[in-house]
């Protein structure tokens, strides 16, 4: 089946711009998360969904940061007034529910900031 | 602070041999430990798992160690093969947090060469 998918793959925005990040998880995972890494880094804890209730948002950096999934499927993560501190990949992650720690990655969004 | 510590940052194996990857961790509410794989573009890959209660858990090539005492886990892959050359990433989660939330480690480049 298929797995979790990102778009877009690349965005490539100037300080300041806001930008929208969409995942589509596995088809029936009830736990969705977002995590984003740095260069040389491991992936970092951003958010958690439970369905469509974000449950953990104790990792989003800044109030700029901001995460939906209103029919608790696909997720968007928004970044507003975009700083350079903010490139990075984001990954997103779902799971099949809330007590399963095997987790499934999409294959992230790069984003570059100028 | 870095709850989970990967302190080799590569690692480059023969064709044949094994290859031992090291992971450490300082939060003794971690239950359970997992193994991703990562190559370049992609998202991280599951590999291998495993739960708190047991010390072992052995798939095909893949053996993971844990030693809770030491707060110590490793990942052997025997024999390793070139298409195993990859970054590898070690992650905790634990009851202590948000149900799923993984920590992770910065992970181990391994090269292995004919």
């Amino acid at each position: 089946g298929a797995g979790v998918s990102q778009s877009p793959r690349y965005k490539v925005a100037k300080r300041g711009q806001d930008v929208a990040l969409r995942c589509d998880p596995i088809s029936g995972h009830v736990s969705l998360f977002w995590y984003q890494q740095a260069l040389g880094q491991g992936p970092e804890f951003l958010t958690y969904f439970q369905n469509e209730a974000q449950l953990d948002k104790s990792g989003l950096p800044s109030d700029r940061f901001f995460a939906e999934r209103p029919e608790g499927s696909v997720s968007t993560l928004k970044i507003q007034r975009t700083q350079q501190e903010d490139s990075a990949v984001y990954l997103c992650a779902s799971s099949l529910s809330p007590s399963s720690y095997e987790q499934y990655f999409g294959p992230g969004t790069r984003l570059t900031v100028t | 602070d870095q709850q989970v510590k990967q302190n080799s940052p590569s690692l480059s194996v023969q064709e044949g041999r094994i290859s031992i990857l090291n992971c450490d961790y300082t939060n003794s509410m971690f239950d359970y430990f997992l193994w991703y794989k990562k190559y370049p573009a992609e998202g991280p890959t599951f590999l291998i798992s495993i739960s708190s209660i047991k010390d072992k858990n052995e798939d095909g090539r893949f053996t993971v160690f844990l030693n809770k005492s030491a707060k110590h886990l490793s990942l052997h892959i025997v024999p390793s093969q070139p298409g195993d050359s990859a970054v590898y990433f070690c992650a905790a989660g634990g009851q202590g947090s948000t149900l799923g939330r993984l920590y992770f480690g910065r992970g181990t480049q391994l090269t292995v060469w004919p």
